[in-house]
């Protein structure tokens, strides 16, 4: 069974400065990938940044960086220049098309 | 643009009705979720299909059954409603395998109160 750890319930930045969000997992897997979701209060879950487990290079998409290390099985998120946009619920994933697993969230403020 | 379409934004239900929640996606996708999101706890899955009339149980399939006889409509049914039911239901999708181009899509979910 895979397991995902958020430890953070709750994060705050303030707008312009940069945030880490922390995610663990566990998984038997050799092939599998990992996710990080945003929730705003839309409800609509969207789709962040996603890593191949096989690929050592950390993915980035514009802002949004992770820093993956597979053998402490960490996944975090690197939230740069924050902008009040950014305040959801972030949810890390673990698992692969047919099963992904999810984290208990963690709950980012942005402060002006 | 994709969607998955969940079919009631909020509903509620007296305890004991036997509930329906729809979700439709016109991506294509063979894989099809249905998840349960309580704070505190995360997106835990209830029942997950790879193909039409296929169902396997997820994590909490207790209470819980689905049905899926077109490839593009999963539904999630709640046979006799109980309060520990309230929650958000989230329904989502997926390509077989390719998660790392897509990952899954999500519908907007559905808040449903027993009472």
């Amino acid at each position: 069974a895979q397991t995902v750890t958020q430890s953070q319930p709750e994060m705050s930045v303030q707008e312009a400065e940069t945030v880490t969000l922390s995610c663990t997992y566990d998984t038997s897997e050799s092939d599998y990938y990992l996710f990080w979701y945003k929730q705003p209060p839309s409800r609509q879950m969207i789709l962040v940044i996603r890593q191949e487990a096989y690929k050592q290079q950390n993915a980035t998409e514009n802002r949004f960086s992770v820093n993956f290390q597979k053998a402490a099985k960490s996944f975090s998120l690197k939230i740069s220049d924050s902008q009040l946009g950014d305040a959801a619920m972030y949810f890390c994933a673990s698992g692969s098309a047919r099963q992904l697993t999810f984290g208990s969230g963690t709950q980012l403020t942005v402060l002006p | 643009d994709v969607k998955v379409t969940q079919s009631s934004r909020y509903l509620v239900k007296r305890t004991g009705e036997k509930v329906f929640l729809e979700c439709v996606q016109d991506m294509d996708h063979e894989n099809m979720f249905w998840y349960r999101q309580d704070p505190g706890l995360g997106l835990r899955l209830i029942y997950f299909s790879y193909d039409v009339k296929m169902k396997e149980k997820g994590d909490i399939p207790e209470g819980y059954s689905v049905s899926r006889e077109k490839k593009e409509r999963f539904s999630l049914i709640l046979e006799s409603a109980s309060t520990n039911q309230t929650s958000m239901y989230l329904c989502a999708s997926s390509l077989l395998d390719r998660p790392s181009n897509y990952g899954y899509t999500f519908g907007s979910g559905t808040r449903l109160t027993v009472v």
